[in-house]
């Protein structure tokens, strides 16, 4: 059973609103990553974190932001939503370090309609 | 640039075993991960290899060779529940995964 949960699971909103996708884990894992995933497509690392206050972009340029003030906690904000952002974005979490950092957890995805 | 290359789909009965293959050209390695989605799912882990060699979990195995930059997945005994699309991945470095193109996997009766 998923540990790591994402809301909203669908979202259909209009050209230049602010949405903010939620996401929090309960395993206490340090690293949480960000990706895109178009239908049938692969996955792009968007933006992750090593734990509080840490967060990097991925290989794949994004206008969206995230924080990480509490480590359950790596939620991602589009300040002004246009439909190219149109896609589903998974939140996954792994270990800091050991044989489980290997490991990701994914989320159940945020579906992100944008008209 | 990064590159991990899959074929797009194969095509299986029951019982039979598959394998999908995955090449990769990535900037640094850290091991392969092999990733089940299946439609409208999430992702989920199915092995991690970090040294040369096969990994058996189950029905599920995956190979790794990194002079030949190749890896694989072999599915024995298929079941009709194993369709969906499998992934690899390269850790490039602390856990920062890049994930292959995606193999649609169909079992049919």
């Amino acid at each position: 059973e998923a540990d790591i949960y994402q809301t909203p699971r669908y979202l259909v909103i209009g050209t230049g609103k602010k949405i903010t996708l939620e996401c929090s884990q309960t395993m206490g894992h340090d690293k949480m990553y960000w990706y895109q995933q178009d239908p049938g497509m692969e996955l792009h690392l968007i933006h992750y974190s090593y734990g509080v206050n840490s967060t990097e972009k991925g290989d794949l340029s994004s206008e969206s932001t995230v924080s990480r003030i509490r480590t359950e906690h790596f939620p991602l904000t589009l300040e002004s939503a246009r439909p190219s952002h149109t896609s589903q974005y998974l939140c996954a979490s792994s270990e800091g370090q050991g044989a489980g950092a290997n490991v990701l957890t994914f989320g159940a995805g945020s579906r992100l309609t944008v008209l | 640039g990064q590159s991990l290359e899959q074929p797009s789909e194969v095509t299986a009965v029951e019982g039979a075993i598959v394998q999908i293959n995955c090449t990769y050209q990535t900037s640094g390695f850290y091991g392969l991960s092999w990733y089940q989605q299946h439609d409208g799912g999430a992702p989920t882990f199915l092995s991690y290899n970090a040294l040369d060699g096969l990994e058996e979990t189950g029905r599920f195995s995956s190979f790794l060779s990194r002079s030949d930059s190749y890896g694989y997945l072999l599915l024995q005994e298929l079941q009709m529940k194993d369709s969906a699309s499998y992934f690899c991945a390269v850790n490039t470095g602390f856990q920062k995964l890049v994930f292959g193109t995606g193999t649609r996997l169909l079992v049919s009766p």
